[in-house]
């Protein structure tokens, strides 16, 4: 959805490194989401954050951290990458008013070396 | 831990043949939705069933819901090459807003 942006798109690192993602949304949504995606394994929420105050963890953080910057931007750190944090890192965004119907953001693909 | 599990794991059709996969998930729920996924990129919401529906459409797509199993049914007809793709069931839990999904369906339509 081009509603929701990811940057960057694609990343290779190393072992070590502070690595950061970022999301930006035009939707006006005040509910913003990061996953990771592992094959065979889905979506797993690391962290989220229904307002620009409010940040909460999900099922698998350690090793994580985010920022709300603006209702807009949503980022996620990886404060020293190690090499099973190399996945598929999706960001989403939904509206309380609509069930919760979630978008998502094309999607970034993190290696570490 | 993931709330939702589709079965089958994969599905192989032929183009114009119905594709059928189910969602089995643990807790009571708000709703369910159904995802698509194409190959490497985001989600995209297909349709949303309330607790209190046992059955929607949407073009080509039905689901079902039966709340006493656990357990929805998306269906899509007429299947193309396009459909080819992955299909996520996701489950919003009657006293959470956060959606947990499975781990998908893998369909492959063949021309």
């Amino acid at each position: 959805d081009a509603d929701v942006t990811q940057t960057p798109r694609n990343r290779i690192t190393k072992t070590g490194k502070r690595i950061m993602l970022e999301c930006s949304q035009t939707k006006g949504h005040d509910r913003m989401y990061w996953y990771r995606q592992d094959p065979g394994l889905g979506l797993r929420l690391i962290y989220y954050s229904f307002d620009v105050k409010d940040i909460n963890k999900g099922e698998i953080s350690d090793g994580y951290s985010v920022s709300r910057q603006a209702q807009a931007k949503f980022s996620l750190s990886l404060e020293s990458a190690i090499p099973n944090q190399t996945a598929l890192y999706f960001c989403a965004t939904s509206d309380q008013l609509r069930n919760n119907e979630q978008f998502f953001g094309p999607g970034t693909r993190l290696t570490v070396l | 831990s993931q709330q939702g599990e589709e079965d089958p794991q994969a599905l192989s059709i032929q183009e114009g043949e119905n594709a059928t996969m189910n969602c089995s998930y643990k807790t009571s729920i708000n709703n369910l939705q159904w995802y698509r996924q194409n190959s490497g990129r985001g989600l995209v919401h297909l349709i949303l069933i309330r607790s209190n529906e046992r059955e929607k459409h949407s073009g080509r797509l039905r689901v079902t819901l039966d709340t006493s199993k656990k357990s929805s049914s998306l269906l899509i007809t007429a299947s193309r090459a396009a459909d080819t793709a992955s299909y996520f069931c996701a489950t919003a839990p009657s006293n959470d807003y956060k959606l947990s999904f499975g781990a998908g369906t893998t369909v492959t339509v063949r021309a």
